[in-house]
C-alpha cells in the first residue's frame, strides 16, 4: 500500500519570498510521483511529475521538484512566489504497474501577500 | 480541445435521498475516474474505468455507490442512499489510456455534494 504524507497544511509567506512544499511518501513498492495544483474555483491542473531520469524536474512556471529516493520525498519548490501562485498544492503517488492510479496526500495550501 | 465536463456543479440533499452525478471525459479518452475529496483531505479514488470495464473499485463503498460507464464515454455516479459523510467533492477525471502510472489525468471542476 502507499501513502503520502504532507507536512504542511498551510503555508503563508511573502510575494517574492521562496517556498518549499514539503511531502513525503511511504510504499513498498516502486512510484511515480505527482504535483497537482488547484487555484480557487478550478479543477486540478498537473504541475509536474517525475516518471524516471533526472531527479530534478521543472515545471513551466518556476516550480522544481527533486526527488530523494533514501528520504521517500519529493518536496516541490520556488525561488520566488507571486500572487498569482496562491493555491493548493496536491502531492500525489502512482505506483509503477499500478494501472495510473494516484493517491494523493491531504494537500497544502499556499498563501501570497503582498 | 474541451476539456473534462461534470454536472451538477453544485448539490443538496437530505440524508437517505438518492443523487446521480454525470462526467463527460476528453473525447478519446479511455480511462475514467471517479475520485472522492472530503473536506480537509486529498482526493480518494473510489472507481477506475478503461473503456467501459471495472479497473479498480476496490475504495468504492458498493451497498451504496454504484458507477456506470455506458459505450465507453460519458460515466454516472449514483449514490443510494446517502449519508451525513458522503458531503464532498465529486471529481472526474480521464486519461488517454491506462500504462505503468505515466498518463496525465485531467480534472473536471467537480461536484459539491452536500447532504443534511
Amino acid at each position: 500500500a502507499q501513502s503520502v504524507t504532507q507536512l504542511d497544511s498551510q503555508v503563508p509567506v511573502f510575494e517574492e519570498a521562496p517556498v518549499e512544499l514539503r511531502c513525503n511518501y511511504s510504499s513498498s513498492v516502486s512510484v511515480y510521483l505527482f504535483w497537482y495544483v488547484q487555484y480557487p474555483n478550478q479543477g486540478l491542473q498537473l504541475l509536474l511529475k517525475y516518471l524516471s531520469g533526472s531527479t530534478l524536474v521543472e515545471s513551466i512556471n518556476g516550480f522544481e521538484a527533486e526527488f530523494n529516493k533514501s528520504q521517500t520525498s519529493f518536496h516541490l519548490r520556488k525561488p520566488s512566489v507571486h500572487i498569482s501562485d496562491t493555491a493548493e498544492y496536491f502531492c500525489a503517488v502512482s505506483p509503477v504497474g499500478g494501472y495510473n492510479k494516484l493517491i494523493f496526500g491531504a494537500g497544502t495550501r499556499l498563501a501570497v501577500h503582498p | 480541445e474541451a476539456g473534462v465536463a461534470q454536472s451538477p456543479r453544485y448539490k443538496i440533499i437530505e440524508k437517505r435521498q438518492s443523487v446521480a452525478f454525470w462526467c463527460n471525459p476528453i473525447s478519446g479518452h479511455a480511462t475514467l475516474y471517479w475520485y472522492q475529496q472530503i473536506l480537509g483531505q486529498g482526493p480518494k479514488l473510489l472507481i477506475q474505468f478503461q473503456n467501459n470495464g471495472v479497473v479498480d473499485d476496490s475504495q468504492l463503498p458498493k451497498d451504496r455507490f454504484s458507477a456506470e460507464r455506458l459505450k465507453g464515454v460519458d460515466s454516472t455516479l449514483k449514490i443510494q442512499p446517502a449519508k451525513l459523510e458522503d458531503s464532498a467533492v465529486y471529481l472526474c477525471a480521464s486519461s488517454s489510456r491506462t500504462t505503468a502510472g505515466t498518463d496525465t489525468q485531467y480534472f473536471g471542476p467537480g461536484t459539491r455534494l452536500t447532504v443534511l
